[in-house]
C-alpha cells in the first residue's frame, strides 16, 4: 500500500522566514495531495492541496509544489507568522481506494518571535 | 468550524467495555471517513462509507465496527476495549469519494 515519509519531523525557524516541509510518496498512481495544519488539541485543518494534473499551486502565503516524477511535494510557507506555530502534515490519495488519506508523520513547525 | 460534527468529545471508559462514537456530516456530503490517532501510530485511516454502503477499509481492528445511517450520520462502535485504543478519534465528510475531506472536532477516548 501507499507510504508516505515527511521530514523533517521538527522545524523551528525565525518569524518572518521561509518554512519548507517535504514529503515523498510511494504509489505513483497517487493523485490528491493535501497538506492539513493541526493545533494541539483540535482538528486537522486543510490548508492547501494539490491534485497530480497541477504541478504548483499558491495560497497567499503558502504554496505547494508536486515532482511526479520523483513522487515527492512540498510546502512552502512564506513569511512566517507566530500563529503558523502547529503540526503539519502532508497525506497523499487515489481514488481507486476510496480517496483514503494515507498520512505522513507529522512536522512540528516552531515560529520564535 | 468545518460543519462535520462529532459526539462525544470526550470519553472516558474502562478496558473491556463498548463505546459508541458518533458523526454528523457536513451538509450534502455523502462520504464519512474515520481516522485514529494516536501518539505512537499518527494519523490512521480506519474506514470510509458512502452514501450507506461501505467503500473502502484500513487497518481496522475487528473489535471496531462503523456503519452510516439513511440520514448520512455514522456511527464507530468500539468493543472489548483495550488501553493501547486511548487516542483521538476524528471524522471527515467529503462530497464524493474523490474530494476534499474536512475533519471533525474529533473525539477523544480514554481507556483506563
Amino acid at each position: 500500500g501507499e507510504n508516505v515519509e515527511q521530514h523533517p519531523s521538527t522545524l523551528s525557524v525565525q518569524e518572518g522566514d521561509s518554512a519548507v516541509i517535504k514529503c515523498t510518496y510511494s504509489d505513483s498512481a497517487s493523485n490528491y495531495f493535501p497538506w492539513y495544519k493541526q493545533e494541539l488539541g483540535k482538528r486537522p485543518q486543510l490548508i492547501i492541496d494539490i491534485r497530480s494534473n497541477v504541478g504548483e499551486k499558491k495560497d497567499q502565503r503558502i504554496a505547494v509544489t508536486l515532482n511526479k516524477t520523483a513522487k515527492h511535494f512540498s510546502l512552502h510557507i512564506t513569511e512566517t507568522q507566530p500563529e503558523d506555530s502547529a503540526v503539519y502534515f502532508c497525506a497523499a490519495s487515489k481514488i481507486s481506494d476510496g480517496n483514503k488519506l494515507v498520512f505522513g508523520a507529522g512536522t512540528i513547525l516552531r515560529v520564535k518571535s | 468550524d468545518s460543519g462535520v460534527t462529532q459526539t462525544p468529545k470526550h470519553l472516558i471508559t474502562a478496558t473491556g467495555q463498548r463505546v459508541t462514537l458518533r458523526c454528523s456530516p457536513r451538509s450534502g456530503d455523502l462520504s464519512v471517513y474515520w481516522y485514529q490517532q494516536s501518539l505512537d501510530q499518527g494519523l490512521q485511516f480506519l474506514i470510509q462509507y458512502y452514501n450507506g454502503e461501505e467503500r473502502a477499509k484500513g487497518n481496522i481492528l475487528e473489535r471496531f465496527s462503523a456503519q452510516q445511517f439513511p440520514d448520512l450520520h455514522s456511527e464507530l462502535n468500539l468493543s472489548s476495549l483495550e488501553l493501547g485504543d486511548s487516542a483521538l478519534y476524528f471524522c471527515a465528510s467529503s462530497v464524493g469519494g474523490g474530494t476534499t475531506q474536512y475533519f471533525g472536532p474529533g473525539t477523544r477516548l480514554t481507556v483506563l
